[in-house]
């Protein structure tokens, strides 16, 4: 099993659309987590941290599970602007420090 | 405010050629620098971090080494590049040894080599 996995995708949504990701984990002590944006060919930009008890920061809202070892990201009122690819993040304190970056969910937004 | 920067954006090299990407970090002071490699359709491989200067720890075995000259220059180097060193290269930085910090990245550099 992955450390972190991703549904590659592609998402296709319509403008306007609401889209849900999901990542899961496999090790329980991991200990923060992050949502990560990759437009085409360009470095990846920190979206959101993930806390325990959710967070939102305008149409993008993050949620942890650690009972399931899952996060998730879910985006409203889609804009085209939001077509990139979105990269879990995992970070494990475990003897030394580990960042696992899943290999990301591909969404295409249309008008 | 801090900002990184990779050299070269572009490079394309020979089989068995050398190669060194530089790194390097301003408006900070002791981060944690790390090299990443993504291939074409595939997510980020952790191949060095380093804590402090002359402090590298390989995650990968492979024909690459990096070395951490000064508190704030992290270089990635390879005596003789093989084809599937291809990929993304990508530098990044975070603020505390081994805290929960985020990791902020360079603009990456495209390696082909043909």
């Amino acid at each position: 099993r992955k450390e972190v996995e991703q549904d590659p995708g592609p998402f296709n949504v319509p403008e306007g659309a609401t889209v849900a990701f999901n990542c899961t984990y496999s090790n329980s002590a991991s200990q923060s987590f992050f949502w990560y944006r990759q437009d085409c060919r360009k470095e990846p930009k920190l979206l959101m941290s993930v806390y325990s008890s959710g967070n939102e920061d305008g149409r993008f809202t993050a949620q942890l599970n650690r009972a399931s070892q899952y996060i998730s990201l879910l985006i409203r009122d889609s804009k085209l602007s939001d077509s990139a690819t979105y990269l879990c993040v995992v970070h494990e304190q475990t003897g030394g420090f580990k960042t696992i970056f899943g290999a990301g969910t591909r969404l295409f937004v249309k008008a | 405010s801090q900002t990184i920067h990779q050299w070269p954006a572009t490079l394309v090299q020979p089989v068995g050629s050398p190669l060194s990407l530089e790194c390097t970090v301003e408006g900070t002071s002791n981060p944690n620098l790390y090299w990443y490699r993504q291939a074409a359709g595939r997510g980020l491989q952790l191949l060095f971090y380093s804590v402090g200067i002359g402090q590298i720890s390989s995650e990968v075995p492979q024909n690459l080494s990096a070395s951490r000259p000064q508190d704030r220059q992290f270089i990635l180097s390879s005596k003789k590049l093989l084809l599937s060193d291809s990929g993304f290269y990508l530098c990044a930085w975070s603020p505390l040894a081994g805290s929960t910090d985020t990791q902020y990245f360079g603009p990456g550099t495209r390696l082909t080599v043909l």
